[in-house]
C-alpha cells in the first residue's frame, strides 16, 4: 500500500524558511516524479514544484520559483521542500503526491502538512 | 490564479446527472490530458479520473470524463449523498511548463 507521510509544517515569521519532508513507502520510490501541491486555508489547489524520479529534473510554479528549492533522496525515500522567504500568501496545507507514468498524473497524495506564515 | 475555469458549484438530488465542465487553452486541455480529484471534507484530494476519461480501480463507474478540444467535462449520474465534494480539474500547461488546476467546483447533493 503506497503510504506519505509529510511532516515539517508550522508556524514560521514571515520572510523566515521551513524544510517539509515526506517520507514514502509502499512503492519503488526511485522510478516515479514525486510533486509538492498546496492549498490556501478555503480555496482550491495549487502546484507548487515536481522532481523527476532521478531528481535530474525540477519544475516550479513561478510564484514559488527562486524561493523554494525541490529535491529528494532516493536512499531514503524521502522527498523535500525547502521553502525559504516565506510569505503570508505561502500559508496553506502542502500535499506531497507521487507521480505516474506521466508526472503530472498525481496518483496517491499525502495527508498534508499545515504551513503558517505569520508574524 | 487558476489558468482553468470551472463552476463554482453544482448540486443535484440523489439520483440525479450532474456535470462539471473545466475550460482551458491550447496550451493546457488542447495538448495534453485532463485528470480529475475529488476532495471530501476535511481529507486530501484522491485521484478521479486520469488521462481524460479513464477511471483508476475502485472509482464507481457513475464517474466518467470527456475532453473535446480546449474544454473538459466530469459528469457524476445516480448521484449519491457521498458524492459531496470539491471536484478540481487539472492538466499540464506547456507554457508555463507546469502542473495547473482549475477554480474547483462544490458538488451538493439536496
Amino acid at each position: 500500500e503506497v503510504q506519505l507521510l509529510e511532516s515539517g509544517g508550522g508556524l514560521v515569521q514571515p520572510g523566515g524558511s521551513l524544510r517539509l519532508s515526506c517520507a514514502a513507502s509502499g512503492f519503488t520510490f526511485s522510478s516515479h516524479a514525486m510533486s509538492w501541491v498546496r492549498q490556501a486555508p478555503g480555496k482550491g489547489l495549487e502546484w507548487v514544484s515536481t522532481i523527476s524520479g532521478s531528481g535530474g529534473s525540477t519544475y516550479y510554479a513561478d510564484s514559488v520559483k527562486g524561493r523554494f528549492t525541490i529535491s529528494r533522496d532516493n536512499s531514503k525515500n524521502t522527498l523535500y521542500l525547502q521553502m525559504n522567504s516565506l510569505r503570508a500568501e505561502d500559508t496553506a496545507i502542502y500535499y506531497c503526491a507521487k507521480g505516474a507514468g506521466a508526472a503530472e498524473e498525481l496518483t496517491n497524495w499525502g495527508q498534508g502538512t499545515l504551513v503558517t506564515v505569520s508574524s | 490564479q487558476s489558468v482553468l475555469t470551472q463552476p463554482p458549484s453544482a448540486s443535484g438530488t440523489p439520483g440525479q446527472r450532474v456535470t462539471i465542465s473545466c475550460s482551458g487553452s491550447s496550451s493546457n486541455i488542447g495538448n495534453n490530458y485532463v485528470y480529475w480529484y475529488q476532495q471530501l471534507p476535511g481529507t486530501a484530494p484522491k485521484r478521479l479520473i486520469f488521462r481524460n476519461n479513464q477511471r483508476p480501480s475502485g472509482v464507481p463507474d457513475r464517474f466518467s470524463g470527456s475532453k473535446s478540444g480546449t474544454s473538459a467535462s466530469l459528469a457524476i449520474s445516480g448521484l449519491r449523498s457521498e458524492d459531496e465534494a470539491d471536484y478540481f480539474c487539472a492538466a499540464w500547461d506547456d507554457s508555463l511548463s507546469g502542473l495547473v488546476f482549475g477554480t474547483g467546483t462544490k458538488v451538493t447533493v439536496l
